[in-house]
């Protein structure tokens, strides 16, 4: 079956450090990816998603490229900032399976000023 | 944002009683689901919602029931709360977008539920 997973954290930075969070995914069919951000006491908010290989996607300085040969989708961003501190999920959605999303388990990131 | 509410957001209950957190949804999304979230085991899926009385078990399902008599409420209950229940409860919503389904989810802000 579908499956995700993303390095375990806690990943803790100094504001204005390069972020890199890894996400390698198994799926049957040819899933689109996300990034979910959750921020304490919130819910998950969609950050950024791809539905094909070699696309990027992008949102608030964070980037994510879709890459089929590693099966990949890696999350980064150049210059962190201490708003970013929160929770990542790497998920994925396969159109050739169900339609129930499969979650990694998150990355806390910390952001230190 | 996607209009999407829980209801309560906190509950602090006793083992053995009955318990229902309930998921509102303005925008008409046909899939819902519930999520419990647990350090340590990320989200866990414990029921979803394909339709109006359509549902159907998620991998941690076992002391739960759901419902769904209309698209906009999805309702999740503890029939006798124990310890082990004691979690943060998420709800989502999503939409096929026809053949090729992204299905991205919107949560809600969740209900936190201590059982004693």
């Amino acid at each position: 079956g579908d499956s995700v997973t993303q390095m375990e954290g806690p990943v803790t930075l100094s504001e204005e450090a390069f972020l890199t969070i890894n996400c390698t995914y198994t799926a049957t069919g040819y899933p689109s990816l996300f990034w979910y951000v959750q921020y304490p006491g919130e819910g998950l908010q969609l950050l950024l998603k791809a539905t094909k290989a070699d696309d990027k996607g992008s949102n608030k300085g964070f980037e994510a490229t879709y890459r089929k040969e590693t099966t990949s989708f890696h999350l980064e961003k150049g210059s962190v900032q201490v708003s970013d501190s929160a929770v990542y999920f790497c998920a994925l959605s396969d159109p050739g399976g169900s339609y129930i999303p499969t979650f990694g388990r998150g990355t806390s990131l910390i952001v230190h000023p | 944002d996607a209009g999407i509410t829980q209801s309560p957001r906190h509950k602090v209950t006793e083992t053995g009683t009955p318990v229902t957190l309930r998921c509102h949804q303005t925008e008409n999304h046909r899939y819902m689901y519930w999520y419990r979230q647990d350090p340590g085991h990320g989200l866990r899926l414990i029921h979803y919602s394909y339709g109006v009385k359509d549902t159907d078990k998620g991998e941690v399902s076992d002391g739960y029931s759901v419902s769904r008599s209309k698209t906009e409420d999805f309702l999740l209950t503890l029939e006798s709360a124990t310890s082990s229940q004691t979690s943060v409860y998420f709800c989502a919503i999503s939409e096929s977008s026809g053949v090729r389904s992204y299905n991205e989810q919107f949560f809600g802000p969740g209900t936190r539920l201590t059982v004693l």
